[in-house]
Parts: structure tokens; sequence; C-alpha cells
């Protein structure tokens, strides 16, 4: 199974610019999430998904907008970059609300704008 | 609202040392779960363990114990031998009934042959 498959691995974005992270998982998963991990932070949730059609925000959502029109699908989009976006982002889902469960991650997307 | 501490930033031992790893949580939920991830320098993150708060037994995996007191709010995590590959960041998170995981700020642990 391919998990939690996020994409691209890395991208160098010009402030200004948009793009879109890609998550997709092939578990069967209701819940997804998006987090942002920044050197001694931890990881912080920007926005997540109880299921296809439903979005809520995290902790740190500005500068973001998600949308999950598919059970399997649930992209980030990044909307006039700017430097305090450079992060390395996580996409993670989970059958219910991880209580039970935990989260499955992806790999990671490390972004950086200059 | 949901809290982990780890007040430790980074912890450098020698191999073959014990070393423990603290976690504080605050919650103001009865029934909550506690987790490890393990991020190894490749960057994923690994998970190690998950614990229920009515379960107050200590687990132990291989060189891995973990110990969960809820008396203090704690849940603890001890490498036992350490050895180089267990050079990484290590968090510790908390689910208590929302729908999403609240993580520490992460124990970085440096390993020396």
């Amino acid at each position: 199974n391919a998990g939690v498959t996020q994409t691209p691995k890395f991208r160098i974005l010009k402030i200004g610019q948009s793009m879109t992270l890609q998550c997709t998982q092939d578990m069967n998963h209701n819940y997804m999430y998006w987090y942002r991990q920044d050197p001694g932070m931890g990881l912080k949730l920007i926005y997540y998904s109880v299921g296809a059609g439903i979005t809520d925000k995290g902790e740190v959502p500005n500068g973001y907008n998600v949308s999950r029109s598919t059970t399997e699908d649930f992209p980030l989009r990044l909307e006039l970059a700017a430097p305090s976006q450079t992060s390395v982002y996580f996409c993670a889902s989970s059958r219910q609300g991880g209580v039970n469960y935990g989260y499955t991650f992806g790999s990671g997307t490390r972004l950086t704008v200059v | 609202a949901q809290k982990v501490t780890q007040a430790q930033t980074e912890i450098s031992v020698v191999e073959k040392e014990d070393v423990t790893l603290d976690c504080v949580y605050e919650t103001r939920d009865t029934t909550y779960y506690l987790f490890w991830y393990k991020q190894p320098p490749s960057g994923e993150l690994v998970f190690l363990i998950r614990r229920n708060s009515f379960d107050e037994q200590n687990e132990i995996s291989g060189r891995y114990s973990w110990n969960f007191q809820k008396s203090t709010s704690s849940f603890n995590f001890t490498i036992t031998a350490s050895q180089v590959v267990d050079s990484a960041v290590y968090f510790c998170a908390l689910n208590s009934g929302y729908s999403t995981l609240t993580f520490g700020k992460g124990t970085m642990l440096l390993v020396s042959p």
C-alpha cells in the first residue's frame, strides 16, 4: 500500500507565487490533515477534513486554502507565497479522529519561499 | 484546550547510555490518547506508541519503554542502551476528544559513538 503520498518533495517559490501541495491516500481514511513543521516548533495544524466536502481551520490557517472533493485527495493551496511559509509540510490521514488509530503521515514537502 | 510540553530541546548521550525523554501534557478531558513519534534525519514521521488514558501500565518494546503517570500528567519515554540509529527528533502528541493531534515541540536526541 502506498499510504499517504505527497508531491512534490521539494519546491522553491518566489514571493507572491502560488502553488498547490498535493496529498492523496489509498487507505479510505475519512480524516485528513495538513501540518507545518518549523525548526524547534513541532508540528502545527493548518487545516483538517473529516470527510469529503468538509474542511475546518486548524491553528495556523492564514495564507492557505484547502478543498476535499474526494475521500482520497486533500490538496493544500498557497496563495501569494510569503517567506513565513517556508517550512516542511506534512499531510496525514486517520480512519476516524485518530483517537483510536493514530495518524499515518506522508513523507513531507520541503518548501522554500525566496 | 490541550497542550504538550517537551522541556528538553536537545539531549546528547554516548552510545549505550540510557536516556529518558520527558513529556508533560494538559487536557480537561478524561478520555484521551498519547503518542510518541520518531523523526529520523531522513524526515519522515514514524509512529512508536499509542496509550489511552485508562491504561496506566508501563510498556516495554525492546530497548524502548514508556512510563505513563496520570498523577503527574506525564508520559515519559526511555531508551535503554542507546544506539547511533536512535538519533532523531522525538515528538510526544496528545489527542483528547478532538479530531486533531497536538504535538510537543520535540526533543532532538543525538547519540554519539
